[in-house]
């Protein structure tokens, strides 16, 4: 079965800095999808970005990449010019030939001002 | 995006009632949902699958007799907790996608509290 494993709890930024938030995952597939997906307090999930795992390229959505290290079965995201509206739990998800995501267990991210 | 509504966004029920949450896709037509079930500041756990028109399959260790899921056609899913109990609280969040392979859209979710 595939795992995904986000290690930091809780992570904090100042305004207008870079942060970094990590996911490692488990798989056999070749084929999947991995996500980055962003729970603000009002609790609606709202897609931040994706990659297919046979991109090379990384995924890039405005203020939001992601280093995408497919041997090492890595897939951080990083948020540059950190903004107060970008607090919110952070969920890495995989998702492979089942259909089904499977999600990390979160990261916290408060901004600060 | 695609916009999937879930409703009612929060409701309240007395233990050993029965209580229906409502998701719909609104402008598209939406071949799977998925049922998730959520804790106070924890992940997203799948409870279930639901294909227009099957049955929906239950991921394992949920009751498929206490969520009732009903998926009769392209843009409504139905959970239904029955003989709710307080253990039942909880946020429970839909999705939905058109085919296989493509994104599934959240509804906003709906938290439900049995007293």
């Amino acid at each position: 079965a595939q795992t995904v494993t986000q290690s930091q709890p809780e992570m904090s930024v100042q305004e207008a800095e870079t942060v970094t938030l990590s996911c490692t995952y488990d798989t056999s597939e070749s084929d999947y999808y991995l996500f980055w997906y962003k729970q603000p307090p009002s609790r609606q999930m709202i897609l931040v970005i994706r990659q297919e795992a046979y991109k090379q390229q990384n995924a890039t959505e405005n203020r939001f990449s992601v280093n995408f290290q497919k041997a090492a079965k890595s897939f951080s995201l990083k948020i540059s010019d950190s903004q107060l509206g970008d607090a919110a739990m952070y969920f890495c998800a995989y998702r492979g030939y089942g259909n089904k995501l499977v999600f990390g267990a979160g990261t916290i991210l408060r901004v600060k001002s | 995006g695609a916009v999937v509504s879930q409703h009612p966004s929060w409701v309240i029920c007395k233990s050993g009632t029965s209580v229906k949450i409502e998701c719909r896709s609104l402008d598209f037509q939406a071949t799977t949902m998925f049922w998730y079930r959520q804790f106070p500041k924890q992940s997203l756990m799948l409870m279930a699958t639901s294909n227009e028109g099957s049955k929906a399959t239950y991921e394992q260790g949920v009751e498929k007799d206490k969520f009732l899921i009903n998926h009769a056609s392209l843009t409504l899913s139905t959970l239904t907790v029955t003989s709710a109990h307080p253990e039942d609280s909880s946020f429970y969040i839909c999705s939905a996608r058109f085919k296989q392979n493509t994104e599934a859209f959240f509804g906003q979710g709906t938290r439900l509290t049995v007293v």
